[in-house]
């Protein structure tokens, strides 16, 4: 089975605060992405990436930046977290870039104070 | 722009019943379309999936869905809800951009089981 791990679970940051959301997964894939969810909104995709080093803008990517220098490792990066990204955030991955299936991990859930 | 409607916020099925969740999308292309569960405190997973051939699809947990072209939509079906069947699902379109497939969401309809 595929797996897509994320580290924390649950995260309370304060306002300014830096904060690293860390992904991994297991299964040697290409693409990677976080996504953010929020009720009554869905998921929106934040960034993705398809390569080591290389990463595309999604559909919300102020205030996020993201690293990815190992293939199986994708860190979503909140420079000066604000209470507005008080959210769930969702790590993903998929085996190539067109048509398979993306997995997610658990979420974490951050809030920020 | 690809966009997906599940005009459903909630939805309460009893046990045992029939169920069906909507799914309308727009996208220019065939369309890849996906079903996701989310339960609660969890992450998705992946119901089933229609990438093109026969417009009915079997998924796991007895689960279906039905791909219609002239209507834009892919209903997921479920002809017995269980208890354990509540959770929040999501539907998605995968959208290809530059060489390059990305999931868009709908809002996702919260399903209740009432006993």
């Amino acid at each position: 089975d595929v797996k897509v791990t994320q580290s924390s679970r649950y995260l309370v940051k304060r306002t300014g605060e830096k904060v690293f959301l860390e992904c991994v997964q297991d299964m040697d894939h290409e693409n990677m992405f976080w996504y953010r969810q929020d009720p009554g909104l869905g998921l929106r995709l934040i960034y993705f990436s398809y390569d080591v080093k290389m990463k595309e803008k999604g559909d919300i990517p102020e205030g996020y930046s993201v690293s990815r220098e190992k293939k199986e490792r994708f860190s979503l990066i909140l420079e000066s977290a604000s209470t507005n990204q008080t959210s769930m955030y969702l790590c993903a991955s998929s085996l190539d870039r067109l048509g398979n299936t993306i997995y997610f991990g658990e979420g974490s859930w951050l809030t920020v104070v | 722009a690809q966009s997906v409607t599940q005009p459903d916020i909630h939805i309460t099925v009893s046990e045992g019943a029939s169920l069906e969740l909507r799914c309308n999308y727009s996208y220019g292309a065939t369309p890849y379309l996906f079903w996701y569960v989310q339960s609660p405190g969890q992450g998705l997973q992946l119901l089933l999936k229609y990438f093109s051939g026969d417009t009915l699809v079997q998924g796991i947990k007895g689960f279906e869905a039905e791909f219609k072209r002239s209507q834009s939509s892919f209903n997921l079906r479920k002809p017995s809800v269980h208890w354990s069947d509540a959770a929040e699902y999501f539907c998605a379109v995968g959208a290809l951009g530059t060489g390059f497939q990305k999931l868009v969401f709908g809002t996702g309809t919260r399903l209740l089981v009432s006993p």
